[in-house]
């Protein structure tokens, strides 16, 4: 069965520095997403992106962090310079865009920052 | 906009009795829901959704979910509780009226624990 795969699984950070989320998504879906989940809590919308550009964002998703597809089966979150509250799972996912079919996540990667 | 409630944070039973988990929406269009499970570190396993016709929709492991209109409602159940349905349990919602690119809306989460 076709999955999303991400990597790393687990990234420690020092604050201030740039993290790079790698994903691939499942490749026939045209759509991407971000989503956060703070240890154990709601999984929190940050970004959609669809024919190389973002579709909708969060409030979440401010300056410090961009979205690149820069070839044609990675999805990458960029993070330019953490800051302490950054430390959460982050999870990709990805959809064929059709309304009533569910999105497929990855196994998530979760970001420490010191 | 499209919300989820789930008002339980944690629902702890005892295994072989039957489970419930509660979830109501909002949104303006028509709803389209889906149920999530997490299991200890790891990502968001899809169980079922519901998009339209018979109102009780059956998922994967045995969960079952059942759509009620009137009340907004979409509780997830299973007859028979294991201890490895022990996880975090997920209800998300999209506006069917918006496109499919409308990313799904989670609810907070509600932490099942089966007891042996």
């Amino acid at each position: 069965e076709p999955e999303v795969t991400q990597t790393p699984s687990h990234q420690v950070t020092q604050m201030g520095q740039e993290v790079i989320l790698r994903c691939v998504p499942i490749s026939n879906h045209l759509y991407f997403y971000w989503y956060r989940q703070i240890l154990g809590q709601k999984v929190e919308f940050l970004v959609s992106f669809y024919n190389n550009e973002i579709s909708e964002k969060s409030e979440i998703f401010d300056d410090q962090f961009s979205v690149e597809r820069p070839d044609g089966s990675n999805f990458t979150l960029k993070i330019r310079s953490t800051k302490l509250e950054d430390s959460a799972m982050y999870f990709c996912a990805s959809s064929d865009g059709q309304v009533s079919t569910e999105a497929f996540f990855g196994q998530g990667t979760r970001l420490t920052v010191v | 906009a499209q919300s989820v409630a789930q008002p339980e944070d944690q629902v702890n039973v005892a295994e072989g009795n039957p489970l419930t988990v509660k979830c109501t929406y909002s949104v303006s269009g028509n709803p389209y829901l889906f149920w999530y499970v997490q299991y200890p570190n790891r990502g968001l396993q899809f169980l079922l959704k519901y998009i339209t016709g018979d109102n009780l929709v059956k998922g994967s492991y045995g969960f079952e979910a059942e759509f009620n209109k009137s009340q907004t409602s979409f509780h997830l159940k299973k007859p028979s509780a294991l201890v490895s349905d022990s996880a975090l349990y997920f209800c998300a919602v999209r506006d069917g009226a918006n496109s499919g690119n409308t990313p799904l809306v989670f609810g907070k989460g509600t932490r099942l624990s089966v007891i042996a």
